[in-house]
């Protein structure tokens, strides 16, 4: 299986900053990664496809960059909305995989 | 806008199956390529992908619980299922129903329901 490795597993921020999430497959996963964002009692939203492609109705302050192996997601000028849990996941291959998880809480 | 919707027992007793529903409204489940995906997520937050079905009734399923799991859709009520054989408390999660697309990751998801496993 690969796995998928976040950093850091906890970051504290303020509203207004800028925030980068990395995200590290065991191996090559070209650009096959999503990231998601969760808010506590509520399902996974999704956010990026393609390591780097926004769905629709995301802001455009989240961007996602990477290939192969290391992934970043960034989120500038950071809002309230913001703070939350981002996970990546592949789907380069069978089983899919999602990394553990990194918590943004305010500072 | 397509919505999803799991429904099944919160409580399963040890040994047993666990099943559960995803049903699916805002659209046809049988339309546009998509496959209909199982996820949990574990009490301390990791997320596990179960396995999928296509419209036409392929599924791929974790290596870790093709064993165990069952996945079924039925077209002309527009939900698809999963069946979890031989439950433990380790299979005790927040269970995910999403909708996936080749190329994508998955884009709307059910709101969840827990499922404890306990005698």
């Amino acid at each position: 299986d690969i796995q998928m490795t976040q950093s850091p597993s906890t970051l504290s921020a303020s509203v207004g900053d800028t925030v980068t999430i990395t995200c590290r497959a065991s191996q090559n996963i070209k650009k096959w990664l999503a990231w998601y964002q969760q808010k506590p009692g509520e399902a996974p939203k999704f956010l990026i496809y393609g390591a780097s492609n926004l769905e629709r109705g995301v802001p455009s302050r989240v961007s996602g960059s990477g290939s192969g192996t290391e992934f970043t997601l960034t989120i500038n000028n950071l809002q309230p909305d913001d703070f939350a849990t981002y996970y990546c996941q592949h789907y380069d291959e069978y089983p899919l995989t999602f990394g553990g998880g990194t918590k943004v809480d305010i500072k | 806008q397509v919505q999803l919707q799991e429904s099944g027992p919160g409580l399963v007793k040890p040994s047993e199956t666990l099943s559960l529903r995803c049903s699916v409204s805002g659209g046809s489940i049988s339309s546009g390529g998509y496959y209909w995906s199982w996820i949990r997520q574990f009490p301390r937050g990791g997320l596990e992908w179960i396995g999928y079905i296509y419209a036409g009734g392929n599924t791929y399923s974790n290596p870790s619980l093709t064993s165990r799991i069952t996945i079924s859709i039925d077209t002309s009520d527009n939900h698809f299922s999963l069946r979890l054989n031989s439950v433990t408390a380790a299979d005790t999660a927040v269970y995910y129903c999403a909708r996936g697309f080749y190329g994508s990751g998955f884009d709307h998801w059910g709101q969840g329901t827990l499922v404890t496993v306990s005698s």
